[in-house]
């Protein structure tokens, strides 16, 4: 899941596996929600999007669940391939601030072969 | 189609030194940013444009100024560098503004202060 700091938490699955990310947010006020995949030297790479009328929201691979309750918010990555591993993170928004994106601390997914 | 465009990719300045950080987009975005990414942690946004015309601070400022040049370009300046300052500079855009949209990051400018 999220933390602050300068270490980055890390999930390490195997490959075929299924990989679930946890982010927590603090702002009631938040209605939009974003994961973006971020790999080695690159730019962060938008994979889904889930705003709060909604408690889930499929891809293709990927699933968010968005737990407005707990203020919780997870990303599922069916049968994982080496090319997920990198650095994900959660951001959110809101209403009259949609610009105003603020973004978690990521977690990195490491794929094992 | 390529997208967010940045220039430089790396750059190393010495305390004091300015320089400007440049950004374009192709898609016909209305809003524009700049972030920061420091290790071990979530993009720090630095400014933004909204529209064309328009910018305004983000949670990060000081020592950074903007210059919407059009509706294409966004640049980012440091009028006077310093080791803090040392980062990774993601410049993203968005189609919608004032609306929950998608943003798309440029590869980013490497920036060291000695």
């Amino acid at each position: 899941g999220e933390s602050v700091g300068l270490h980055l938490p890390t999930l390490s699955v195997q490959e075929g596996d299924n990989s679930i990310i946890n982010c927590a947010y603090s702002n009631s006020a938040s209605d939009y929600f974003i994961w973006y995949k971020q790999e080695s030297g690159k730019g962060p790479q938008f994979i889904i999007d889930i705003r709060s009328n909604m408690d889930k929201r499929q891809g293709q691979r990927v699933t968010v669940l968005l737990n407005k309750t707990v203020k919780h918010l997870s990303l599922q990555i069916a049968a994982t391939q080496p090319g997920d591993s990198a650095v994900y993170f959660c951001a959110e928004s809101h209403r009259g601030g949609y610009q105003k994106v603020t973004f978690g601390t990521g977690t990195k997914l490491q794929v094992i072969p | 189609n390529a997208g967010v465009t940045q220039t430089p990719k790396f750059q190393v300045l010495k305390t004091g030194q300015s320089m400007t950080l440049q950004c374009a987009q192709d898609m016909n975005h209305n809003s524009m940013y700049w972030y920061r990414q420091d290790p071990g942690m979530g993009l720090r946004l630095i400014y933004y444009s909204a529209s064309e015309g328009t910018t305004d601070k983000g949670e990060v400022p000081n020592g950074y100024n903007v210059s919407r040049l059009n509706k294409r370009e966004f640049s980012l300046r440091l009028e006077s560098a310093a080791p803090s300052q040392t980062s990774v500079y993601f410049c993203a855009s968005s189609a919608l503004s004032g609306y929950p949209d998608t943003q798309y990051f440029g590869p980013g400018t490497r920036l060291t202060v000695l």
